[in-house]
């Protein structure tokens, strides 16, 4: 089955404890991309790769890094998190072919930062 | 650079009446639009996208959108809707050319009163 994973799908931790969400995808798709979703601000893109070792600022990048070493998986890296940094966090890809850019997204990561 | 804005934050409609999410968006070239669909604690689901192709798209679930470009809106729209539809809807916009960033609305949560 195509598919995006996230894990953990949930996560509690405490501040300045360094962490990591993996996210994967199953289809090939050169491109993958970060969010947050926060209520009233709708989805912010954090990070985005469009290839291997190729990855890019979104709106909302401080305070989180990524990597791309493969292409299937884009995992994101809380160094330190801050409690601020509790939102629910999307992964997605997409197939870098023509117009199309419909993304297929994971099924979230909620984290809480205490 | 690119944006896009969500008119209204709630919308309450009764089952079997029309719907209508009003999407506007500013954009300095001819973009890709879409429209995502999240039911309660789901992720997110592709509706419907205009890629520069027909102005008027059809989507799943009967509903579909109108590219304006004159009025720069890409409103959803829906003849009647059903108690499936209760969801939060979110207008997307994305640069043709390349990946680059992609802006997401903040969405409309619909509501629909049996």
């Amino acid at each position: 089955e195509a598919q995006v994973t996230q894990n953990p799908r949930y996560l509690i931790t405490v501040t300045g404890k360094k962490l990591t969400v993996t996210c994967s995808q199953n289809m090939n798709h050169e491109y993958m991309s970060w969010y947050r979703q926060d209520p009233g601000l709708g989805l912010r893109q954090i990070y985005y790769s469009m290839n291997v070792e190729v990855t890019d600022k979104g709106d909302v990048p401080e305070g989180y890094k990524v990597s791309r070493k493969e292409k299937r998986n884009f995992p994101l890296i809380l160094e330190s998190p801050s409690p601020n940094q509790t939102s629910l966090y999307f992964c997605a890809s997409s197939p870098l072919a023509g117009r199309s850019y419909e993304q297929y997204f994971g099924p979230g990561t909620r984290l809480t930062v205490t | 650079a690119q944006s896009v804005t969500q008119l209204d934050s709630h919308v309450s409609v009764s089952e079997g009446t029309p719907v209508l999410l009003r999407c506007n968006y500013s954009s300095s070239y001819s973009p890709s639009l879409f429209w995502y669909v999240q039911h309660p604690n789901k992720g997110l689901q592709l509706l419907l996208k205009y890629t520069s192709a027909a102005t008027l798209v059809k989507g799943i679930n009967g509903f579909e959108a109108e590219f304006k470009k004159s009025e720069t809106s890409f409103h959803l729209t829906k003849p009647s809707a059903h108690m499936s539809d209760a969801a939060e809807y979110f207008c997307v916009v994305s640069d043709p050319r390349g990946y680059q960033k992609v802006t997401f609305g903040t969405g409309t949560k619909l509501q629909v009163i049996p």
